[in-house]
């Protein structure tokens, strides 16, 4: 069973910094791509960025609103992709989902979500 | 960036009704879109990929079409356990986004 775990949330005063982890078990975690996914309270999704599996040399993709100031890894070895977080906003304030793909041809969907993790960023 | 709309925002039906969400791509996306069911409180749950494919374990009450820049979300008849907000996503390049969701209530 595939499971992914977030953790690191909390609350953090603007222009702070946060790591969030995930950690995932049930599959062969080096063979794919791990998204990350965020909704602020009320809203809609917003996707934020994917870390693409070691055939791809684990390259990265952002969206424009966290790019400079979000950084996602990963370390195979320990199944967990993580996303630093610096510069914090305001409008940061959300949930986190950890995603996992799948590779249908040449695209890569989301198939599997975690449970998400809460960061606030207010003073 | 592609944008993606989807219509109704809002859609208030029965159970054993018939319900048809749209989305629509502000470019071409070919069929890289998927749908996703999400209940308040809850992480999204895939439903369709690329496009029209049903995710295994989804019931066949669901189901997914289009290509190019419409695409149609249908519930054949809506059950008491798919009351929740729909979102679409397109995998046709970055950034991924999503669609703005529709919410299915009870009538």
């Amino acid at each position: 069973e595939v499971q992914l775990v977030e953790s690191g949330g909390g609350l953090v005063q603007p222009g702070g910094s946060l790591r969030l982890s995930c950690a995932a078990s049930g599959f062969t975690f080096s063979d794919y791509y791990m998204d990350w996914v965020r909704q602020a309270p009320g809203k809609g999704l917003e996707w934020i960025g994917r870390s693409r599996s070691k055939p791809k040399s684990y390259t990265t993709e952002y969206a424009a609103s966290v790019k400079g100031r979000f950084t996602i890894s990963r370390d195979d070895s320990k199944n967990s992709v993580y996303v630093q977080m610096n510069s914090l906003k305001t409008e940061d304030t959300a949930v986190y989902y950890c995603t996992r793909g799948i590779i249908v041809g040449p695209t890569v969907y989301i198939q599997y979500w975690g449970q998400g993790t809460l960061v606030t960023v207010s003073s | 960036d592609i944008q993606l709309t989807q219509s109704p925002s809002f859609l208030s039906a029965s159970v054993g009704d018939r319900v048809t969400i749209t989305c629509r791509a502000s470019q071409g996306i070919s069929s890289c879109l998927a749908w996703y069911q999400q209940k308040p409180g809850k992480a999204p749950k895939l439903l369709i990929y690329a496009a029209s494919t049903l995710q295994s374990g989804v019931p066949s009450r669901f189901s997914g079409s289009g290509s190019g820049t419409e695409f149609t979300l249908t519930i054949s008849s809506l059950q008491p356990e798919d009351f929740a907000t729909y979102f679409c996503q397109h995998f046709n390049s970055y950034p991924l986004t999503f669609g703005p969701g529709t919410q299915v209530d009870i009538k």
